[in-house]
């Protein structure tokens, strides 16, 4: 059974930083790609950033370019994300997902319970 | 920035069929997933590739892409349905992924 487990969160003031952690096990970690996701609360679904299986390949949203950085340690299945530079905008849920490519499009077919970052002075 | 537009609230009738709508430009060109999303709970994948379900999902779910526009459908709506449904698409270009803003579907 996948299982992916975020830790890291909390209560941080503007200008902070944070690093989050998602334990995977139950499959391959490093033969699969991988997602941060977060949900403000009452909101949406915003998609944060997302790796390749070795780290070759990249993203970011607009909104956290230059701030966040993800990466992952695969003898550990770990994913991480390290935040700086806090905003109160930042406040959400941050869910650890594993990404999956199939066909040539890619879509999250298992996702952590996630872990609440608050950004407030 | 490539947006999705979803209807922020859908009802169907106990046993009846529900469509969830997902609007975007040229979404044709691209694929569709699906989540669920039940109060306090994360999201799941429901649907991918417009109209594949994972094996846990019953066959009562099932997708489609027509022009600009793909729809969720749910049939022989159960209470148990109840929850916020999100469309996403990947950007092959960017790497970006979109998500809609959520559909809040009520069976009544």
């Amino acid at each position: 059974e996948v299982q992916l487990v975020e830790s890291g969160g909390g209560l941080v003031k503007p200008g902070g930083s944070l690093r989050l952690s998602c334990a995977a096990s139950g499959f391959a970690f490093s033969s699969y790609s991988m997602s941060w996701v977060r949900q403000a609360p009452g909101k949406g679904l915003e998609w944060v950033s997302s790796l390749s299986e070795t780290s070759i390949y990249i993203f970011y949203a607009d909104s956290v370019k230059g701030r966040f950085t993800i990466s992952r340690d695969n003898a550990k299945s770990s994913l991480f994300l390290q935040m700086d530079s806090l905003r109160a905008e930042d406040t959400a849920v941050y869910y650890c997902a594993r990404w999956r490519e199939d066909t040539g499009t890619y879509f999250l077919d298992s996702w952590g319970q996630g872990t609440l970052v608050t950004v407030s002075s | 920035s490539y947006e999705l537009t979803q209807p922020l609230s859908v009802s169907v009738a106990l046993g009846q069929t529900a469509s969830v709508t997902c609007d975007g430009n040229k979404i044709g060109t691209k694929n569709v997933h699906w989540y669920r999303q039940k109060p306090g709970q994360a999201p799941v994948l429901v649907i991918y590739r417009d109209n594949k379900r994972p094996t846990e999902i019953p066959e009562r779910f099932s997708g489609s892409r027509s022009g600009n526009t793909a729809t969720l459908t749910i049939s022989r709506a159960q209470v148990g349905d109840e929850a916020d449904y999100y469309c996403q698409v990947w950007d092959r270009s960017t790497g970006d992924v979109t998500f809609g803003g959520g559909t809040k579907l009520t069976v009544l």
